[in-house]
């Protein structure tokens, strides 16, 4: 596609119940980067991907999130038994690794009630 | 201490003021780029800089390497201008890691 395509666009999840969020690179983008951007705050990194390969995962902030690229394209980030500091704006971008710089999605903003 | 630091956090001007926002970074770098960020959460990329001076439109950036600073500057701003504008830093030459500034705020009021 044109873009970076994130989904769901909102989400409202329950505390304790799972999420998965998606997001589709642009195509031929080798290097996929997964943040976490909460209320007035800028985005944190959570994870690194380049291809298949979860290269870092050093930013998820717990064993309830995995993230996975199965077949280096779609990405998909799964939080399981959200809990309510799990609230935030998840942004994608993607990368061509070729020096052009990066393009993010529109983000998935998780609200955990 | 973190490595990127934006100022001002927020900013209020007036329709057509001249604005500047700053980043100081604290690492070395291989490309530094500046984002703006509308209400909602969807990101664009306004400019990607290793050197020197960009323009685009009203917007102009600005980098010095030895001074570890960069400046984003809007000429005489609009209402749609208000959003936030997030400044990155990508630390190595791979370009695969990137640290980012918390963001300045900007409204823009008539």
């Amino acid at each position: 596609g044109a873009g970076v395509s994130q989904s769901p666009r909102y989400k409202v999840a329950k505390r304790g119940q799972d999420v998965a969020l998606r997001c589709d690179p642009i195509s031929g983008h080798v290097s996929l980067f997964w943040y976490q951007q909460a209320l007035g705050q800028g985005p944190e990194f959570l994870t690194y991907f380049q291809n298949e390969a979860q290269l870092d995962k050093s930013g998820l902030p717990s064993d309830r999130f995995f993230a996975e690229r199965p077949e280096g394209s779609v990405s998909t980030l799964k939080i399981q038994r959200t809990q309510q500091e799990d609230s935030a704006v998840y942004l994608c971008a993607s990368s061509s690794n070729t020096g052009g710089g990066y393009t993010f999605g529109s983000g998935t903003r998780l609200t955990v009630v | 201490k973190n490595e990127v630091e934006q100022s001002p956090q927020n900013l209020t001007a007036q329709e057509g003021e001249f604005i500047t926002i700053n980043c100081s970074y604290s690492v070395g770098i291989s490309a530094l780029h500046w984002l703006q960020q509308h209400p909602g959460g969807g990101i664009v990329s306004l400019f990607m800089l290793s050197s020197g001076k960009k323009k685009h439109g009203r917007l102009i950036a600005t980098i010095n390497i030895q001074e570890k600073h960069s400046s984003l500057h809007i000429t005489a701003s609009q209402l749609s201008d208000s959003a936030s504008y997030i400044c990155v830093v990508s630390p190595r030459e791979d370009n695969n890691d990137m640290r980012f500034g918390a963001g300045t705020r900007l409204t823009v009021k008539p």
